[in-house]
């Protein structure tokens, strides 16, 4: 299996343009998470999926930002308009069951 | 509201001798403590987990954590490190909730130093 894909890996944008974050699970995997880390706030769950539907969107920072699952096989987590305190590294996980999670390589996006 | 502490920014430690990582938890109920590790530009990847059981757990790697329920510590322990250790470690917890993912709340994480 290829792992979780996410893409772009890394992304450089300036503020107010929109930008989209796209990431495959594994498949298979049930649950689909979306996290943040930075170097101030580190790893925090931004959403997370369970057969393609948003269960607890709660750390999802302002109406900025939003994320939908299509399909089993496919997710993303957009911005709209971009911060530079948006900044930072955003991961894709996915699990089968209620434990272990795998996570994808991270898109690293910079807004100027 | 569940939480981790992970007391070391930084953990140095030489080759060939042994290591622990600390984190301390809390969480209403009982727990279930995961370590994952991060090496540089990559994701997390798990380690290992304690949901029941036996305290003493093993992981890949050579890894193992020993939960002890009075101290609530998950410490991340192993007898022999190597050079290629060296990475972000990150404990985590969550608590059982019926039917739905457990959802992971992370510690600040604790860089790894092994040295020849």
């Amino acid at each position: 299996d290829a792992g979780v894909i996410q893409s772009p890996r890394h992304e450089v944008t300036e503020m107010g343009q929109e930008v989209t974050l796209r990431c495959k699970p594994i498949s298979g995997h049930d649950y689909l998470f979306w996290y943040r880390q930075t170097m101030m706030r580190g790893l925090e769950l931004l959403i997370y999926f369970n057969n393609n539907v948003p269960i607890d969107d709660s750390g999802m920072p302002e109406d900025r930002f939003s994320a939908k699952m299509p399909n089993a096989s496919f997710s993303t987590l957009k911005i709209q308009p971009s911060e530079p305190r948006d900044s930072a590294v955003y991961f894709c996980a996915s699990s089968f069951n209620r434990y272990e999670q795998f996570f994808g390589p991270g898109t690293r996006l910079t807004v100027l | 509201a569940q939480s981790v502490a992970q007391p070391e920014d930084q953990v140095n430690v030489a080759e060939g001798n042994p290591l622990t990582v600390k984190c301390t938890y809390s969480v209403s109920g009982n727990p279930y403590l995961f370590w994952y590790v991060q090496y540089p530009n990559r994701g997390l990847q798990f380690l290992l987990k304690y949901i029941t059981g036996d305290n003493l757990v093993k992981g890949s790697y050579g890894f193992e954590a020993e939960f002890n329920k009075s101290q609530t510590s998950f410490h991340l322990k192993k007898p022999s490190a190597l050079v290629s250790d060296s990475a972000l470690y990150f404990c985590a917890v969550s608590r059982p909730v019926t039917g739905t993912a457990s959802k992971l709340t992370f510690g600040t994480g604790t860089r790894l130093q092994v040295t020849l």
